[in-house]
């Protein structure tokens, strides 16, 4: 198993800021996926995290606007950028099982309000 | 984009009752997994069926899969209050790496 760690929990921020989301996993991992969850909506995946590489975006989001960090194989940081409040969203980070590398882990989600 | 459709999107229940949630998919897969979801914060991992699986048991979850229909369903039994929560199908496609694509969810709703 692995413990998810995802700071801040919720934000109120203001339209063209930043903010920066953490996330430290209780293990080392290979991967690290980042979500984004619209209100009222599913999961959409933003991009994959791997130690050492640049992040894989999915269609549909770019490096301008999400820049990810992956410094090493327990932490990740996504930030989103020059918001506005299309931005309003739970944003979440995940983990691969360490043992199984099936099954996704997830942090508690990072509820994000754009003014 | 989403792979996974899922119905209903909302379902209301009295505890005792049994809750049946669909899901259904596009591609070919190498599993199916089923995530639950409180209040939109963290999703928790409840149950994983592999493309060669036609059912499997968890608890009270029952899950199938029918990879003829593209479709998979999940049976909450004997359901209580503390089920109440949105649940999630995802698939983790074949020929990719171990990323995940999840369906629009289900808020099954529990009534004491």
């Amino acid at each position: 198993s692995a413990v998810i760690s995802q700071k801040p929990s919720r934000d109120i921020c203001q339209r063209g800021t930043s903010l920066t989301i953490q996330c430290q996993v209780d293990s080392q991992v290979t991967m690290m996926f980042w979500y984004r969850q619209q209100p009222g909506q599913s999961l959409t995946l933003i991009a994959t995290a791997n130690q050492g590489s640049e992040a894989t975006y999915e269609s549909g989001f770019v490096i301008d606007k999400f820049p990810i960090s992956r410094p090493n194989l327990t932490f990740s940081t996504l930030t989103v950028s020059n918001m506005s409040p299309e931005d309003s969203s739970i944003y979440l980070c995940s983990v691969e099982d360490p043992g199984a590398n099936e099954k996704l882990f997830f942090g508690s989600g990072t509820q994000l309000s754009v003014l | 984009s989403q792979q996974g459709e899922e119905d209903p999107q909302a379902l209301s229940i009295q505890e005792g009752e049994n809750a049946t949630m669909n899901c259904s998919y596009k591609t070919s897969i190498n599993n199916l997994q089923w995530y639950r979801q409180n209040s939109g914060r963290g999703l928790v991992h409840l149950i994983l069926i592999r493309s060669n699986e036609r059912e499997k048991h968890s608890g009270r979850l029952r899950v199938t899969l029918d990879t003829s229909k593209k479709s998979s369903s999940l049976l909450i039994t004997a359901s209580r209050a503390a089920d109440t929560a949105s649940y999630f199908c995802a698939t983790a496609l074949s020929g990719g790496y171990n990323k995940l694509i999840f369906g629009a969810g289900t808020r099954l709703a529990v009534h004491p």
